[in-house]
């Protein structure tokens, strides 16, 4: 199993900035990549599972990209709010399995 | 709520003892998976099962041990515990077959697990 790894670890930023951070996985035998969003004292929740070359994924302010060919996906908030405020985790499907990265902790300040 | 349900949600134990730790799927959900967060570590894949039977298998020390029951619900036992088994303990379930790698999962709130 080849490690998933996010950047930044963590993440402060005002209310109203947009913000992105990186995940980088194995680009051969690429299958998924799968993002979650884990807010604190909650379950992680998936956000989006991406799957072809150069998709783009979108829901509200969040949207994401992929490069399997190199081996990374961003993940984008757009005027972020304090409500944004989270740990986002992305996943790669390797081998018949999920294997997270550690995630980037989010802070948003209002 | 995720429809995944495990309990318990604390449990605090002493070295040497041995836990069982439940998850119930959401309704129609044939696959189960178990993961482990321990202090500054991400989320460590542990078991999958699909449909009672075991999938694949990550870094799942020998001392621990999982099942699915023809019920779906899985249970994920931990024996001759050390300290640092201390960690949260998630159950996830999801709808596709074991072969599809586009099923989100769905995230228990998880099992807290003490060993003191």
């Amino acid at each position: 199993i080849l490690n998933v790894e996010q950047s930044p670890q963590s993440l402060h930023v005002q209310e109203g900035d947009s913000t992105n951070f990186t995940c980088s996985f194995p680009s051969s035998n690429f299958y998924a990549l799968h993002w979650y969003r884990w807010e604190t004292a909650k379950s992680p929740e998936a956000l989006f599972v991406m799957t072809l070359n150069g998709d783009e994924k979108k829901k509200g302010r969040i949207s994401a990209t992929l490069n399997t060919k190199e081996g990374y996906s961003y993940l984008y908030i757009k005027g972020s709010q304090p409500e944004d405020s989270a740990t986002y985790l992305c996943a790669s499907y390797q081998g018949g399995k999920l294997i997270f990265g550690q995630g980037t902790e989010l802070s948003v300040k209002p | 709520d995720s429809g995944v349900t495990q309990t318990p949600k604390h449990l605090i134990t002493a070295t040497g003892q041995r836990v069982t730790l439940r998850c119930s799927p959401r309704s129609g959900d044939l696959s189960v998976y178990w993961y482990q967060q321990s202090l500054d570590q991400g989320l460590q894949f542990l078991i999958q099962y699909y449909n009672g039977e075991e999938r694949a298998k990550g870094n799942i020390l020998e001392r621990f041990s999982a099942q699915q029951f023809p019920d779906l619900h899985s249970e994920l036992n931990l024996s001759s515990l050390e300290l640092g088994d201390s960690a949260l303990y998630f159950c996830a379930s999801s709808a596709r077959n074991p072969g599809s790698y586009t099923g989100e999962l769905f995230f228990g709130e998880g099992s807290r697990l003490t060993v003191l």
